[in-house]
């Protein structure tokens, strides 16, 4: 069956660092969408990417879509306290209209 | 309403009870999804429904799960003699589409 893998599960960051998460697909994909959860909260959309190559901006947030369509990344400039959470992708189920999710990273920022 | 409501948005329950959790979509989205969060865990699904199709249950874990969806709108997630690794946040998500879920806040479960 259609597999995701997130890597890495968690990242420690000092406030300013970089950081950026990866997610696998076994499977090309039509699209894949990204999530942040704050501590506590629930899941909020950020983005999906639909192109091959597609690279997006959200302020200090980029998206990018491999070009085999197969992979995709998050990284954040930067860091702030703000940014702490678990940032997971999410990939159409490959034969119905449901979202696989990964398993997350959690990131950690330290003031 | 604004957002996707759910109820309870805590239940606890002794071991063996049933349980209904409810799940009040944005109002027009068609599509209306069931998600279990075990504790530090990921995303696990368990139900989707698409407007008037029948329902995918593919992700339910047993029998003892069930869910429905009257009139295209509120959904109820109903969990029959609640077992204890039936503690987890179950998380109900819409959208027009497949584009972009909007998730509630969530019911936390936990059975004793």
């Amino acid at each position: 069956g259609q597999q995701v893998m997130q890597i890495p599960q968690y990242q420690h960051v000092q406030e300013g660092e970089d950081f950026t998460t990866y997610c696998n697909s076994s499977t090309t994909l039509s699209n894949i969408q990204w999530y942040k959860q704050r501590p506590g909260g629930h899941p909020v959309f950020l983005i999906q990417l639909v192109k091959s190559g597609e690279v997006k901006k959200q302020k200090r947030l980029t998206f990018q879509f491999g070009e085999a369509k197969k992979n995709s990344s998050l990284h954040i400039t930067a860091t702030q306290t703000t940014d702490v959470g678990t940032y997971f992708c999410a990939l159409p189920s490959s034969n119905t209209g449901k979202l696989i999710f990964g398993q997350g990273t959690t990131l950690q920022v330290k003031p | 309403g604004a957002g996707v409501s759910q109820s309870p948005s805590n239940k606890v329950t002794e071991k063996g009870k049933d349980v209904e959790l409810r799940c009040d979509p944005i109002s027009g989205h068609t599509a209306l999804y069931w998600y279990r969060q075990s504790l530090g865990q990921g995303l696990e699904f368990l139900i989707y429904f698409q407007g008037n199709s029948a329902p995918d249950k593919s992700g339910l874990p047993s029998d003892r799960f069930s869910a429905e969806r009257t009139g295209g709108s509120v959904s109820t997630l109903t969990i029959q003699r609640t077992q204890q690794e039936d503690s987890a946040v179950y998380l109900c998500a819409s959208t027009p589409g497949h584009y972009g879920y909007t998730f509630g806040s969530g019911t936390r479960l936990t059975v004793v």
